[in-house]
């Protein structure tokens, strides 16, 4: 399964749309784009995922690039309830489990 | 509410007792999980289960066990033979291994060892 590149860390204002950046450059065409979140010392949550079409629910959006090689997480009115490490997985199925890389710790600011 | 839960939250141990984790799922899910994270890293697979009767070594298995006697339930093992348990421990299920991108999880179980 595809390697993922996140930042480390990232703010955004209470208020405003958190867009958080991940680079799978090496994606094959049957890998899934999988984003979860784990606040502080909770079970991480599962929030999206796609193939290469954007897509929306009533947590975030997904954008995915028409390479495939990179996509970005919307969160549209981020709240301090939004804080948490987001993680960016690439999964095909080629193996029998998901890869929790180190993710992005999004802080939000009242 | 369906939901997966683990108890206890928090859990002591001496060094070199057996501890045993809880994780129970009403969700009606095949697949089960238990993951491992360490403070600032991403989460390690300890063990998984696609049925009843079954389930295989993750990662980093060694000095951990398991079994899935019950759909609904998952418990995993921390043997005196792990050499650093302190750890948070993750439990999830899927429906399906199939649909293992999918993964609801539990609250964790941080346990500490001295």
């Amino acid at each position: 399964d595809a390697k993922t590149t996140q930042p480390t860390s990232m703010d955004c204002a209470e208020g405003r749309a958190a867009n958080l950046p991940c680079n799978h450059s090496t994606i094959s065409g049957n890998e899934y784009v999988y984003w979860y979140r784990q606040i502080h010392s909770q079970g991480p949550q599962y929030i999206i995922h796609g193939l290469k079409n954007n897509e929306t629910n009533e947590m975030a959006s997904l954008i995915i690039t028409e390479d495939r090689k990179s996509s970005t997480l919307i969160l549209p009115h981020a709240t301090l309830r939004d804080t948490a490490v987001y993680y960016c997985i690439v999964y095909g199925g080629a193996t029998n489990k998901l890869i929790f890389g180190t993710g992005t710790l999004l802080a939000v600011q009242p | 509410d369906g939901g997966i839960t683990q108890s206890p939250k928090y859990l002591f141990r001496k060094e070199g007792q057996n501890v045993t984790l809880s994780c129970e799922q009403n969700l009606n899910h095949d697949a089960m999980y238990w993951y491992r994270q360490d403070p600032g890293q991403g989460l390690r697979l300890i063990y998984y289960s696609q049925i009843v009767n079954d389930f295989q070594k993750g990662d980093i298995a060694e000095g951990y066990s398991v079994s899935r006697e019950k759909k609904e339930s998952f418990p995993l093992t921390v043997t005196s033979a792990q050499k650093n348990p302190t750890a948070f421990y993750l439990c999830a299920s899927s429906i399906s291994q199939g649909r293992i991108g999918e993964q609801y999880f539990g609250p964790g179980t941080r346990l500490t060892v001295t």
